[in-house]
């Protein structure tokens, strides 16, 4: 059955850094996702994806995050600057259809960061 | 702002009886809801959903209520077992067009004894 994947597992990184979350979507997927999930919180919506640019972000999605599809099979999340409150979650997502009752996201495993 | 609240952060059932996890939402505007469990160190998993214009949605052993007027949802195990043991997400968004983002709540913790 195909699957979301992400790379790495976990990030462990300094205040300040920059990341790039690596995630590859399922192969025939147009839409994807970024959210993540702060220790004891709620998965939040960080942005959307389709068509080679972004579809929807959240106020969470500053300045500090980019989002890039570099080929046809990777989608990344990069923080350029990282903050303590980065640390989370990460979970990336994908959907054949971006409306409809058939939008259904299919998640990857999330990549912990650990920002130090 | 919690427009998807789940109130009981966890729930334990007997192996073989009824779980039932709850789930409120606030926005009017949602039109589309979702269920979602999710393992330790695993993405959430899609599980049921449900459209406005339902009622009811029936998979296996899996039911999913909804109230629109209450705005409220409710998911059914029936009968519990021991690998339903998961965190429980509700999610819901609306059916308009673009890729329409999710909106969470907290979770369920729900664990099945045996």
């Amino acid at each position: 059955e195909p699957e979301v994947t992400q790379t790495p597992s976990h990030q462990v990184t300094q205040m300040g850094q920059e990341v790039i979350l690596r995630c590859v979507p399922i192969s025939n997927h147009l839409y994807f996702y970024w959210y993540r999930q702060i220790l004891g919180q709620k998965v939040e919506f960080l942005v959307s994806f389709y068509n080679n640019e972004i579809s929807e972000k959240s106020e969470i999605f500053d300045d500090q995050f980019s989002v890039e599809r570099p080929d046809g099979s990777n989608f990344t999340l990069k923080i350029r600057s990282t903050k303590l409150e980065d640390s989370a979650m990460y979970f990336c997502a994908s959907s054949e259809v971006g409306t409809g009752s058939d939008n259904e996201q299919f998640f990857g495993p999330g990549t912990r960061l650990t920002v130090l | 702002d919690q427009q998807v609240k789940q109130n009981s952060p966890s729930l334990s059932v007997q192996e073989g009886r009824i779980s039932i996890l709850n789930c409120d939402y606030t926005n009017s505007m949602f039109d589309y809801f979702l269920w979602y469990k999710k393992y330790p160190a695993e993405g959430p998993t899609f599980l049921i959903s449900i459209s406005s214009i339902k009622d009811k949605n029936e998979d296996g052993r899996f039911t999913v209520f909804l109230n629109k007027s209450a705005k409220h949802l409710s998911l059914h195990i029936v009968p519990s077992q021991p690998g339903d043991s998961a965190v429980y997400f509700c999610a819901a968004r609306y059916l308009d067009s673009g890729n329409t983002p999710l909106v969470f709540g907290k979770g369920t913790r729900l664990s099945v004894i045996a």
